[in-house]
């Protein structure tokens, strides 16, 4: 059962509009999380995170917001660029239970000049 | 300053037959991951090293895998009697106190 969940396996999006990736989890002993992004032949690299004593965490154009209630997360890119396509993986932790981060299953956004 | 290394880049290997893969984390981080990736998947936890306690072995798929990290440092992913299924990107990840992680390029894996 998959404690980390992005349903939307890929997205595509015009350049200069917004991209909104979403995440979902299950466990509510999660209490960080993060998102990452990937370029092929390459490893993931971090990209913002976000604790769950807050909502919203900005970083320039990368926006995160929490909704604890709904168990929810999402990631706004504004405005996307061509660079911004690359598979983009969320993943959480509980720092009660350890370090063992738990990824999704990834989303694949595709930017369009 | 010196990322994640991982080595070799790419292995192409037999059926059956043994392999290691290397991973050197960045210095002073006291957590080491690793992960694979098949083609088309996301992430999947295989083990994780914390300072000197007992690894947390609960991703490995079979008892084929085993991992070590000799002197809180340096780690090494061995795969016994690889089978096709073994085939992915293993990656390795480090990191420090419960910041996020910092990954390696990976070691893309081919069994014949």
């Amino acid at each position: 059962d998959q404690q980390v969940k992005q349903n939307s396996p890929s997205l595509s999006v015009q350049e200069g509009r917004i991209s909104i990736l979403n995440c979902d989890y299950t466990n509510s002993m999660f209490d960080y999380f993060l998102w990452y992004k990937k370029y092929p032949a390459e490893g993931p690299t971090f990209l913002i995170s976000i604790s769950s004593i807050k909502d919203k965490n900005e970083d320039g154009r990368f926006t995160v917001f929490l909704n604890k209630s709904a168990k929810h997360l999402s990631l706004h890119i504004v405005p996307s660029q061509p660079g911004d396509s690359a598979v983009y993986f969320c993943a959480a932790s509980a720092k009660n239970y350890g370090q063992n981060f738990v990824f999704g299953p990834g989303t694949r956004l595709s930017v369009l000049p | 300053g010196a990322g994640v290394s991982q080595s070799p880049s790419n292995k192409v290997t037999e059926k059956g037959k043994d392999v290691e893969l290397r991973c050197d984390p960045i210095s002073g981080h006291t957590a080491l991951y690793w992960y694979r990736q098949s083609l088309g998947q996301g992430l999947e936890f295989l083990i994780y090293f914390q300072g000197n306690s007992a690894p947390d072995k609960s991703g490995l798929p079979s008892d084929r895998f085993s991992a070590e990290r000799t002197g809180g440092s340096v780690s090494t992913l061995t795969i016994q009697r690889t089978q096709q299924e073994d085939s992915a990107v293993y990656l390795c990840a480090s990191n420090y106190a419960y910041n996020e992680q910092f990954f390696g390029p990976g070691t893309r894996l081919t069994v014949l």
